[in-house]
């Protein structure tokens, strides 16, 4: 079974500050690998996804993640953070096996302070 | 071009009854996906159709069903509702029958359903 974690509920950065985010995924196969983003009372617009190839993946807004599949992680990473960086954040498995199947984390809340 | 849409934006029901939610996908797209995200969590896979198939369900009550029409719009109707069903539903389209890598899914802004 596909289980995706994603450490932090709420992340707290000031502006200018290096933004992490966590995800771990579980998986006996290496599956694809999504980050998005959800605004207040929007969809989840699509920021960076990981098929095959290189484990870096850069996305839009400067958002940035790496696969490391030895430590089953896909982090989000941002150099630094901008007040409208400030959304809910969340990682995404398909199974490379099953692809009419999608799991999302709980979502990760990041706050921007000024 | 316009991105996914969904109708109604809001929707209030009362426990019992039916509801059913509209989705129009990107034009071009063939595969509609439904999620329903409750309030402080990620969304949860429902369904994926293509072209007027079911390709995919999650581990959701026989009271949810979907089907997807012609023109590749599709429709979620969950009857019987519990107050558990409160939740933003989501639609998402992608281009073909998978969701592979390289065809991430478009998500429309969704349709707040609350049940009293």
């Amino acid at each position: 079974a596909q289980s995706v974690t994603q450490l932090g509920s709420h992340v707290s950065v000031s502006e200018g500050a290096l933004v992490l985010l966590r995800c771990n995924y579980s998986s006996s196969v290496p599956p694809y690998l999504f980050w998005y983003v959800q605004y207040p009372n929007q969809g989840l617009q699509l920021l960076l996804k990981y098929t095959t190839g290189a484990t870096l993946v850069k996305g839009i807004n400067g958002f940035e993640a790496e696969f490391k599949k030895s430590e089953t992680s896909f982090h989000l990473t941002k150099p630094s953070a901008h007040m409208s960086d400030a959304a809910e954040y969340f990682c995404a498995v398909s199974p490379s096996y099953n692809f009419n199947k999608f799991y999302f984390g709980s979502g990760t809340k990041l706050n921007v302070k000024p | 071009d316009a991105g996914v849409t969904q109708s109604p934006t809001h929707l209030i029901k009362t426990r019992g009854q039916h509801v059913t939610l509209r989705c129009s996908p990107i034009s071009g797209h063939k595969s509609v996906s439904w999620y329903q995200q409750v309030l402080g969590q990620g969304p949860q896979f429902i369904f994926q159709y293509y072209e007027k198939e079911e390709r995919g369900r999650g581990n959701f009550p026989d009271r949810f069903s979907a089907r997807q029409f012609p023109n590749y719009s599709s429709e979620l109707n969950v009857n019987a509702l519990l107050l558990g069903d409160s939740a933003l539903y989501l639609c998402a389209s992608s281009p073909g029958s998978i969701i592979r890598g390289n065809q991430p899914q478009h998500f429309g802004d969704g349709t707040r359903l609350s049940i009293l």
